[in-house]
């Protein structure tokens, strides 16, 4: 059965450094989402991503959040200075025609 | 904008019996999606159920079932027959149909359940 990958599982950071979260979304799916998940709350979407371009994103999102899809499999979500309160677990989701979301394992994202 | 809640924060239940979850929610919107995620300790998101709101039949899989109320925007979530495996964090979510095909999910804050054997 296809499933979302994701890569690292776990990512230990300093603060202030860039980090680059891996996804490698189902094969046929054309919707492209990240959400996090900050340790005991509610799962919060990020950002959206279709055709090449982001199509919605959160105030969560600022400037210091970008999301790529370098080579047409992988999709990615890159923190260029992590602060502490990025420390979260990181879901990517892709969907396609029929919009259920399925979810990938997850990178948790530790910043020191 | 579309909120979810889930007023519950936690629930047991005995290994056998059925147990209900309960989720609302308001829009404005007519046309939407509603789900359950299931989240064991592990922490993966796994999809439980979807229901259609321009459907009036009830979504079923298997074991799990939900009572979605349209007008009451309440979107709950019944497990018969509960297994220990169905111990997880449990979480009700949104999604509009009006914004597009790839329209983010809105999640409620969850609740924990635990099957007790």
């Amino acid at each position: 059965e296809p499933e979302v990958t994701q890569t690292p599982s776990h990512q230990v950071t300093q603060m202030g450094q860039e980090v680059i979260l891996r996804c490698v979304p189902i094969s046929n799916h054309l919707y492209f989402y990240w959400y996090r998940q900050i340790l005991g709350q509610k799962v919060e979407f990020l950002v959206s991503f279709y055709n090449n371009e982001i199509s919605e994103k959160s105030e969560i999102f600022d400037d210091q959040f970008s999301v790529e899809r370098p080579d047409g499999s992988n999709f990615t979500l890159k923190i260029r200075s992590t602060k502490l309160e990025d420390s979260a677990m990181y879901f990517c989701a892709s969907s396609g025609l029929a919009k259920e979301q399925f979810f990938g394992p997850g990178t948790r994202l530790t910043v020191l | 904008a579309q909120t979810v809640t889930q007023s519950q924060p936690e629930m047991s239940v005995q290994e056998a019996e059925t147990v209900t979850l309960s989720c609302t929610y308001d829009t404005s919107e007519n046309n939407y999606y509603l789900f359950w995620y299931k989240q064991p300790p592990s922490r993966q998101m796994i999809l439980v159920i979807r229901q259609e709101a321009y459907k009036q039949q009830n979504a079923t899989e298997n074991r799990f079932s939900v009572n979605f109320q349209k007008a009451a925007k309440s979107f709950s979530l019944k497990i018969s027959d509960s297994q220990l495996g169905d111990t997880a964090m449990y979480f009700c979510a949104f999604m509009s149909l009006t914004t597009g095909a790839n329209s983010k999910l809105t999640f409620g804050k969850g609740i924990t359940l635990s099957v007790r054997p």
